[in-house]
């Protein structure tokens, strides 16, 4: 069956360096989404890439949708603590209905 | 906007007892889903509704599990027989097809503690 899979599972960063979480798809996806989940609290849409090649920005978030639409990334740019979280990717096949999640990449941000 | 509630937000319960959750979607979603999620996972797909109509359900998904959406607006999702591998958070998510049908909002879940 599909899977996704997101590298790093962990990351601990000072307040104010990047970070970047990649998502990969072992099939093409029609498009992927983008959740985070703060500690304690449940999953909340970011954003959802469609066109191959895509970018979107969203402040000091950059989304990328992989040539092949089978990867992705998420960058942020002068982490704050505020950015604390799992951050996961969700893909979806043929515009089938479900999404299949990747396990998430923690962030830590130490002010 | 009131979101995505559910109901109860936990939940324990002895192995071998039935559980129900309710979900009450967004008002003008559509579409439903149920997740379970454990620790350190994502969010793992049960099942999803359009409307009152089930239209996936995983193939991992026990014959304990089952939900329903009667009239199109909440959901329930009954487990029998609970086991301890049920533990995890269920959560519901709920979207709008046409539009935008992957933008889910998901509910604050809950937790069930199978002893």
């Amino acid at each position: 069956g599909q899977q996704v899979m997101q590298i790093p599972q962990y990351q601990h960063v000072q307040e104010g360096e990047d970070f970047t979480t990649y998502c990969n798809s072992s099939t093409t996806l029609s498009n992927i989404q983008w959740y985070k989940q703060r500690p304690g609290g449940h999953p909340v849409f970011l954003i959802q890439l469609v066109k191959s090649g895509e970018v979107k920005k969203q402040k000091r978030l950059t989304f990328q949708f992989g040539e092949a639409k089978k990867n992705s990334s998420l960058h942020i740019t002068a982490t704050q603590t505020t950015d604390v979280g799992t951050y996961f990717c969700a893909g979806s096949l043929n515009n089938a209905g479900k999404s299949t999640f990747g396990d998430g990449t923690t962030l830590t941000v130490k002010p | 906007d009131t979101g995505v509630s559910q109901n109860p937000r936990h939940k324990i319960t002895k192995r071998g007892q039935n559980v129900t959750f309710r979900c009450d979607p967004i008002s003008e979603h559509n579409r439903l889903y149920w997740y379970r999620q454990t620790l350190g996972q994502g969010p793992e797909f049960l099942t999803y509704f359009q409307n009152e109509a089930q239209l996936e359900k995983s193939r991992l998904l026990s014959d304990r599990f089952s939900a329903e959406r009667p009239k199109g607006s909440f959901s329930t999702l009954e487990i029998q027989r609970t086991e301890q591998g049920d533990s995890a958070m269920y959560l519901c998510a709920s979207s709008r097809t046409p539009g935008s049908p992957y933008e889910q909002y998901f509910g604050p879940g809950t937790r069930l503690t199978v002893t």
